[in-house]
């Protein structure tokens, strides 16, 4: 198996750009998270979906942001416009089913807004 | 209010030595799970043992050992025969109730193993 897919890996952008992350989870699994890591705030929960339906986007920080799963095996996170304090590392993680313990994670994309 | 804390921001250990990282969570849910994740310097993170809330025996997986004390509501990390490619961040984290796999994690511990 693959694994969990994301791109870009690195990605740098001047503030007020429209910035797409992209996953695509592991084939089968039902379930998939967004998660950001900084050094401020450590990993946070942004969102998640089971069957491609969001299931709990509380952790998204604003407006600024929004995550799609057209299907099941493809997701994006927006943010527009992006700003300085977006910068961190965005993971994506999925696993088999909404009750199973075990998420395997992305390599993660860096992000750096200027 | 659930939460993860590790209080140990760094940590060494000497090459073939065990070590252990430092977990302890808050929760009022009768059913819960524990988790312990290594994020190397490469940036991935990689799920290394789970402990569930109502699980009889600590979890174990090869040199991974989870020491689970749920009065005192603990849940360490001990890794034995420390290698040089143990060295990385080491997190903590909790399944929230609900039935669904959703984690919050704690802040981390930085573990540096020396030759």
């Amino acid at each position: 198996d693959a694994g969990v897919i994301q791109s870009p890996r690195h990605e740098v952008t001047e503030m007020g750009q429209e910035v797409t992350l992209r996953c695509k989870p592991i084939s089968g699994h039902n379930s998939l998270f967004w998660y950001r890591q900084t050094m401020m705030r450590g990993l946070e929960l942004l969102i998640y979906f089971n069957n491609n339906v969001p299931i709990d986007d509380s952790g998204m920080p604003e407006d600024r942001f929004s995550a799609k799963m057209p299907n099941a095996s493809f997701s994006t996170l927006k943010i527009q416009p992006s700003e300085p304090r977006d910068s961190a590392v965005y993971f994506c993680a999925s696993s088999a089913d909404i009750s199973s313990y075990e998420q395997y994670f992305g390599p993660g994309t860096r992000l750096t807004v200027t | 209010a659930q939460k993860i804390t590790q209080t140990q921001p760094g940590m060494f250990v000497q090459e073939k030595e065990a070590v252990t990282l430092d977990c302890t969570y808050d929760t009022s849910d009768p059913s819960y799970g524990l988790f312990w994740y290594k994020q190397p310097s490469s940036g991935e993170m990689i799920f290394l043992i789970y402990q569930g809330s109502y699980d009889q025996q600590n979890a174990t997986e090869g040199r991974y050992s989870l020491n689970f004390q749920k009065a005192r509501k603990s849940a360490n990390l001990v890794i034995s025969a420390s290698q040089l490619g143990d060295s990385a961040m080491y997190f903590c984290a909790m399944r929230l109730s609900g039935g669904y796999n959703k984690l919050i994690f704690g802040a981390g511990t930085r573990l540096a193993v020396h030759p």
